[in-house]
Protein backbone atom coordinates (compact mmCIF):
# COMPACT_ATOMS: atom_id res chain seq x y z
CA UNK A 1 0.00 0.00 0.00
CA UNK A 2 0.75 3.98 -0.13
CA UNK A 3 3.37 5.10 2.17
CA UNK A 4 4.81 8.34 3.37
CA UNK A 5 7.87 8.47 5.08
CA UNK A 6 8.53 11.04 7.62
CA UNK A 7 11.59 11.98 8.96
CA UNK A 8 12.96 12.85 11.92
CA UNK A 9 11.02 10.98 14.36
CA UNK A 10 11.99 12.72 17.43
CA UNK A 11 13.90 16.00 17.18
CA UNK A 12 15.00 18.07 20.33
CA UNK A 13 16.74 21.81 18.76
CA UNK A 14 17.67 24.55 21.12
CA UNK A 15 15.88 27.46 21.03
CA UNK A 16 16.47 29.98 17.92
CA UNK A 17 17.35 27.60 16.01
CA UNK A 18 15.16 25.61 12.57
CA UNK A 19 13.90 22.41 12.06
CA UNK A 20 13.46 20.96 8.75
CA UNK A 21 11.02 17.69 8.81
CA UNK A 22 10.51 15.57 5.58
CA UNK A 23 7.89 13.75 4.03
CA UNK A 24 8.57 11.45 0.88
CA UNK A 25 5.44 9.55 -0.65
CA UNK A 26 7.58 6.35 -1.37
CA UNK A 27 4.85 4.56 -4.33
CA UNK A 28 2.95 7.17 -5.23
CA UNK A 29 2.78 11.13 -6.35
CA UNK A 30 1.73 13.25 -3.50
CA UNK A 31 -0.06 15.85 -5.74
CA UNK A 32 -1.22 17.92 -2.11
CA UNK A 33 0.64 17.32 1.11
CA UNK A 34 -1.21 18.31 4.33
CA UNK A 35 0.64 19.42 7.71
CA UNK A 36 -0.85 18.98 10.99
CA UNK A 37 0.15 19.75 14.62
CA UNK A 38 -1.38 17.73 17.27
CA UNK A 39 -1.18 19.10 21.56
CA UNK A 40 -1.43 16.41 23.63
CA UNK A 41 -4.70 14.82 24.01
CA UNK A 42 -6.05 17.02 21.15
CA UNK A 43 -6.99 16.00 17.47
CA UNK A 44 -4.88 17.21 14.22
CA UNK A 45 -4.92 20.69 13.90
CA UNK A 46 -4.29 21.44 9.96
CA UNK A 47 -1.76 24.03 9.90
CA UNK A 48 -1.23 24.32 5.67
CA UNK A 49 -2.10 22.76 2.70
CA UNK A 50 0.68 22.39 -0.19
CA UNK A 51 0.08 21.11 -3.95
CA UNK A 52 3.60 20.38 -5.71
CA UNK A 53 4.84 23.32 -7.46
CA UNK A 54 3.03 25.83 -5.91
CA UNK A 55 2.85 28.04 -2.68
CA UNK A 56 1.46 26.65 0.35
CA UNK A 57 -2.10 27.76 1.46
CA UNK A 58 -1.48 28.33 5.51
CA UNK A 59 -4.88 28.17 7.72
CA UNK A 60 -5.97 31.31 9.85
CA UNK A 61 -3.28 31.96 12.56
CA UNK A 62 -0.29 29.83 11.36
CA UNK A 63 2.10 32.00 10.80
CA UNK A 64 3.49 31.38 6.63
CA UNK A 65 7.06 32.51 7.93
CA UNK A 66 7.53 30.65 10.71
CA UNK A 67 6.52 27.42 9.43
CA UNK A 68 8.00 26.97 5.52
CA UNK A 69 6.41 24.71 3.73
CA UNK A 70 8.07 23.60 0.24
CA UNK A 71 6.41 20.97 -1.72
CA UNK A 72 9.22 20.84 -4.94
CA UNK A 73 8.15 17.87 -6.18
CA UNK A 74 5.65 15.11 -6.21
CA UNK A 75 7.22 12.91 -3.87
CA UNK A 76 8.95 15.37 -1.08
CA UNK A 77 7.34 18.06 0.83
CA UNK A 78 9.01 19.61 3.96
CA UNK A 79 8.45 21.75 6.93
CA UNK A 80 10.79 24.06 8.29
CA UNK A 81 10.02 25.30 11.82
CA UNK A 82 12.09 28.58 11.77
CA UNK A 83 13.30 30.10 15.20
CA UNK A 84 11.80 27.54 17.22
CA UNK A 85 10.81 28.23 20.70
CA UNK A 86 9.53 25.80 23.54
CA UNK A 87 5.47 26.70 22.36
CA UNK A 88 6.93 25.50 19.33
CA UNK A 89 6.94 22.21 20.85
CA UNK A 90 4.89 19.42 19.82
CA UNK A 91 4.07 16.57 17.53
CA UNK A 92 4.00 17.44 13.31
CA UNK A 93 2.38 15.32 11.16
CA UNK A 94 1.96 15.28 7.70
CA UNK A 95 -0.46 13.69 5.39
CA UNK A 96 -0.57 13.01 1.56
CA UNK A 97 -3.30 12.60 -0.61
CA UNK A 98 -3.09 11.44 -4.61
CA UNK A 99 -6.59 13.26 -5.52
CA UNK A 100 -8.66 9.99 -5.01
CA UNK A 101 -10.22 10.86 -1.54
CA UNK A 102 -7.10 8.64 -0.47
CA UNK A 103 -4.89 9.88 2.29
CA UNK A 104 -1.68 8.63 3.68
CA UNK A 105 -0.08 9.89 6.64
CA UNK A 106 3.34 10.37 7.54
CA UNK A 107 4.74 8.36 11.48
CA UNK A 108 5.03 12.22 12.73
CA UNK A 109 7.78 13.80 14.42
CA UNK A 110 7.71 14.91 17.79
CA UNK A 111 9.52 18.27 18.52
CA UNK A 112 11.17 19.42 21.66
CA UNK A 113 12.63 22.95 21.77
CA UNK A 114 14.99 23.78 24.86
CA UNK B 1 -20.32 22.90 18.62
CA UNK B 2 -17.93 21.03 16.17
CA UNK B 3 -18.60 19.70 12.76
CA UNK B 4 -17.65 16.07 13.81
CA UNK B 5 -18.31 14.68 17.19
CA UNK B 6 -17.11 10.84 18.35
CA UNK B 7 -18.05 8.76 21.51
CA UNK B 8 -17.37 7.79 23.47
CA UNK B 9 -14.38 10.36 24.29
CA UNK B 10 -12.62 7.10 26.20
CA UNK B 11 -13.53 3.56 26.43
CA UNK B 12 -12.06 0.97 28.66
CA UNK B 13 -13.09 -3.07 27.15
CA UNK B 14 -12.12 -6.55 28.38
CA UNK B 15 -10.24 -9.04 26.10
CA UNK B 16 -12.83 -10.21 23.73
CA UNK B 17 -15.47 -8.01 23.92
CA UNK B 18 -17.51 -6.14 21.26
CA UNK B 19 -16.21 -2.65 20.85
CA UNK B 20 -18.22 0.31 19.27
CA UNK B 21 -17.37 3.68 18.59
CA UNK B 22 -19.78 6.34 17.29
CA UNK B 23 -19.35 9.52 14.87
CA UNK B 24 -21.87 12.38 14.04
CA UNK B 25 -21.23 14.97 11.65
CA UNK B 26 -23.19 17.89 10.48
CA UNK B 27 -22.26 18.82 6.82
CA UNK B 28 -22.49 17.17 3.73
CA UNK B 29 -19.44 14.55 3.32
CA UNK B 30 -17.68 13.04 -0.06
CA UNK B 31 -16.18 10.67 2.56
CA UNK B 32 -15.67 9.65 5.70
CA UNK B 33 -12.35 8.49 7.26
CA UNK B 34 -11.60 5.99 10.21
CA UNK B 35 -8.17 6.61 11.50
CA UNK B 36 -5.61 5.00 14.09
CA UNK B 37 -3.42 6.74 16.17
CA UNK B 38 -0.75 4.33 18.22
CA UNK B 39 0.63 5.87 21.56
CA UNK B 40 3.90 6.24 18.91
CA UNK B 41 1.42 8.99 17.58
CA UNK B 42 1.72 7.46 14.10
CA UNK B 43 -1.51 7.35 12.37
CA UNK B 44 -2.86 4.39 9.82
CA UNK B 45 -6.06 4.59 7.88
CA UNK B 46 -8.33 1.76 8.44
CA UNK B 47 -11.52 2.71 6.54
CA UNK B 48 -12.77 5.14 3.93
CA UNK B 49 -16.50 5.16 2.94
CA UNK B 50 -19.00 6.96 1.12
CA UNK B 51 -22.02 4.52 1.73
CA UNK B 52 -22.95 1.14 3.00
CA UNK B 53 -20.44 -1.11 5.32
CA UNK B 54 -16.74 -1.82 4.78
CA UNK B 55 -14.97 -4.87 6.68
CA UNK B 56 -11.21 -5.71 7.01
CA UNK B 57 -11.22 -8.49 9.85
CA UNK B 58 -12.15 -7.61 12.77
CA UNK B 59 -12.92 -4.47 11.96
CA UNK B 60 -16.54 -3.02 10.57
CA UNK B 61 -16.90 0.21 9.31
CA UNK B 62 -20.84 1.69 8.71
CA UNK B 63 -22.13 4.81 7.24
CA UNK B 64 -25.59 6.15 7.39
CA UNK B 65 -25.14 9.11 4.91
CA UNK B 66 -28.93 10.10 5.88
CA UNK B 67 -28.81 10.18 9.58
CA UNK B 68 -25.05 11.50 9.48
CA UNK B 69 -23.82 8.97 11.53
CA UNK B 70 -21.14 6.17 11.09
CA UNK B 71 -20.08 3.44 13.65
CA UNK B 72 -16.84 1.44 13.62
CA UNK B 73 -17.22 -1.96 15.44
CA UNK B 74 -14.14 -3.83 16.69
CA UNK B 75 -14.82 -7.83 17.06
CA UNK B 76 -13.00 -10.16 19.75
CA UNK B 77 -11.17 -7.14 21.07
CA UNK B 78 -7.58 -7.69 22.16
CA UNK B 79 -5.19 -5.62 23.89
CA UNK B 80 -2.90 -4.68 20.81
CA UNK B 81 -6.32 -2.63 19.64
CA UNK B 82 -5.48 -0.37 22.08
CA UNK B 83 -5.47 3.10 20.59
CA UNK B 84 -7.04 6.54 19.66
CA UNK B 85 -9.31 5.68 16.66
CA UNK B 86 -10.44 8.99 14.82
CA UNK B 87 -13.32 10.01 12.30
CA UNK B 88 -12.47 12.41 9.67
CA UNK B 89 -14.61 14.03 6.92
CA UNK B 90 -14.19 15.34 3.76
CA UNK B 91 -16.88 18.17 3.22
CA UNK B 92 -18.84 18.20 -0.03
CA UNK B 93 -17.38 21.00 -2.55
CA UNK B 94 -14.94 21.12 0.38
CA UNK B 95 -11.40 22.30 -1.99
CA UNK B 96 -7.87 20.21 -1.98
CA UNK B 97 -10.03 17.40 -0.25
CA UNK B 98 -9.07 19.28 3.04
CA UNK B 99 -10.20 16.72 6.37
CA UNK B 100 -12.09 17.66 9.44
CA UNK B 101 -11.10 15.34 11.84
CA UNK B 102 -13.29 14.38 15.29
CA UNK B 103 -11.44 14.52 19.11
CA UNK B 104 -10.86 11.14 18.82
CA UNK B 105 -11.79 8.21 21.37
CA UNK B 106 -9.05 6.43 23.18
CA UNK B 107 -9.80 2.79 23.33
CA UNK B 108 -7.87 0.52 26.00
CA UNK B 109 -8.64 -3.19 26.23
CA UNK B 110 -7.40 -4.79 29.10
CA UNK B 111 -5.91 -8.68 28.99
Amino acid sequence: GAVVSQHPSRVICKSGTSVKIECRSLDFQATTMFWYRQFPKQSLMLMATSNEGSKATYEQGVEKDKFLINHASLTLSTLTVTSAHPEDSSFYICSASSGLDGYTFGSGTRLTVV
Amino acid sequence: KNEVEQSPQNLTAQEGEFITINCSYSVGISALHWLQQHPGGGIVSLFMLSSGKKKHGRLIATINIQEKHSSLHITASHPRDSAVYICAVRSLGGSNYKLTFGKGTLLTVNP
